[in-house]
């Protein structure tokens, strides 16, 4: 499984916009890369994924780098509520559909 | 439309008893997976079914652990004999389809707490 690398933790104010980095060097040309997150006592929850191209939905913006051995999850405005673990994930357009859940990062929102 | 429900919400057995976690799925959804979260440690995955298909049991403990996707009914996940380390919170999600274009909707999860 394509492995993904995300900090520990972050911190950030609310209303701010926050920006969560992920790397995955070993990314395949077929790998979708999804983020989800996870808010505290509840089950994860969908967030953005894409393939290439920065994608927008109203949750949150992704960020693609050219290479794609990176992106960035984009909150442009956090509210308290966005406090979860988010998690960076590659899942592979064909064959097997499981995700597989690092350690996230854990996202602190200050009043 | 519903999203995916799990129950019961909390459950509690003691050693040696038979755990059994319910999943309906989203309407429309026809892919069923079941994921297993230990206290203070990430999702793992467990299992990936279609209706009365096993597609992936890679994560299943090879022991006492079983699944099941019936044409009708909602998906089952079976702990016989259950221990201590099986305390966990189990998650179900479900997809319209396979491959990375579809995204999960996972349910509200099950507390297992084994005494």
């Amino acid at each position: 499984d394509a492995k993904t690398t995300q900090p520990n933790s972050m911190e950030s104010n609310e209303e701010e916009p926050v920006h969560l980095p992920c790397n995955h060097s070993t990314i395949s040309g077929t790998d979708y890369i999804h983020w989800y997150r996870q808010l505290p006592s509840q089950g994860p929850e969908y967030v953005i994924h894409g393939l290439t191209s920065n994608v927008n939905n109203r949750m949150a913006s992704l960020a693609i780098a050219e290479d794609r051995k990176s992106s960035t999850l984009i909150l442009h405005r956090a509210t308290l509520r966005d406090a979860a673990v988010y998690y960076c994930i590659l899942s592979p357009l064909q064959g097997a559909q499981k995700l597989v859940f690092g350690q996230g990062t854990r996202l602190t929102i200050n009043p | 439309n519903a999203g995916v429900m799990q129950n019961p919400r909390h459950l509690v057995r003691r050693r040696g008893q038979e755990a059994r976690l319910r999943c309906s799925p989203m309407k429309g959804h026809s892919h069923v997976y079941w994921y297993r979260q230990l206290p203070e440690e990430g999702l793992k995955f467990m299992v990936y079914l279609q209706k009365e298909n096993i597609i992936d049991e890679s994560g299943m403990p090879k022991e006492r652990f079983s699944a099941e996707f019936p044409k009708e009914g909602p998906s089952i996940l079976r702990i016989q004999q259950v221990v201590r380390g099986d305390s966990a919170a189990y998650f179900c999600a479900s997809s319209i389809s396979r491959g990375g274009l579809y995204e999960q909707y996972f349910g509200p999860g099950t507390r297992l707490t084994v005494t």
